[in-house]
């Protein structure tokens, strides 16, 4: 069965320092990959996606970036971190084709103080 | 994709059936129907999806207009775990990279 990991589950960074989030795919091959934010009390907001290694699509510009080094892991990180960068970050899968739903991982919470 | 609205939070008494409107007046022909929940500080969790036909699974029923214009998510006998947002969303199932925009969907109060 495929599973989805996500690490770590909590992060309190000060502003301006390096993140790097990883997200890593079990039991799939091909899978298209998804890095969502939801900020405090707000919606999930699509960061970037992948459909294959080096593969990435931004959907806001931002200070962050991904990378896609192998087929079932992505990297979600930023050389300098604000304070908006705050919030509930969630990694996602989902076949590279078909009609099936997205699987999320377990989210990592960041707080950039 | 096409655009939903659901309202912002609806109230459940434990035991009773919870009904969840969704409109998505825009839809096309090649658009699917997804229901998801996040309960709090967790990722969300697929429920259910359909294209025309009623669907239904362990979870919940998914009865969509046969205008396709709307859908309703039941959830027949909500206990106080299913206490969620939960979110409609409409997509095309073809190509690669479907993505999926989350909506700011129903916060469900599931009370004694």
């Amino acid at each position: 069965s495929q599973t989805i990991h996500q690490w770590p589950a909590t992060l309190v960074q000060p502003v301006g320092s390096p993140l790097s989030l990883e997200c890593t795919v079990e039991g799939t091959s091909n899978p298209n990959l998804y890095w969502y934010r939801q900020a405090a009390g707000r919606g999930l907001q699509l960061l970037f996606y992948s459909v294959g290694i080096g593969q990435i699509s931004s959907e806001v510009p931002q200070n962050l970036s991904a990378s896609r080094p192998q087929d079932r892991q992505f990297i979600l990180s930023s050389k300098k971190l604000l304070l908006s960068d705050s919030g509930f970050y969630l990694c996602a899968w989902s076949p590279g084709q078909g009609l099936l739903g997205y699987t999320f991982g377990s989210g990592t919470r960041l707080t950039v103080v | 994709d096409a655009k939903t609205t659901q309202p912002p939070s609806m109230d459940c008494a434990e035991g009773r059936a919870a009904n969840l409107p969704c409109n998505h007046s825009t839809i096309s022909g090649n658009e699917y129907v997804y229901w998801y929940r996040q309960i709090h500080s967790q990722g969300p969790q697929y429920i259910i999806h359909g294209l025309k036909n009623n669907e239904t699974n362990e979870m919940a029923s998914l009865i969509i207009t046969e205008d396709r214009k709307s859908s309703t998510l039941i959830l027949p006998h909500a206990t106080l775990r299913d206490t969620a947002v939960y979110y409609c969303i409409v997509r095309s199932g073809t190509g690669t990279a479907s993505k999926l925009t989350f909506g700011t969907g129903t916060r469900l109060q599931v009370t004694l």
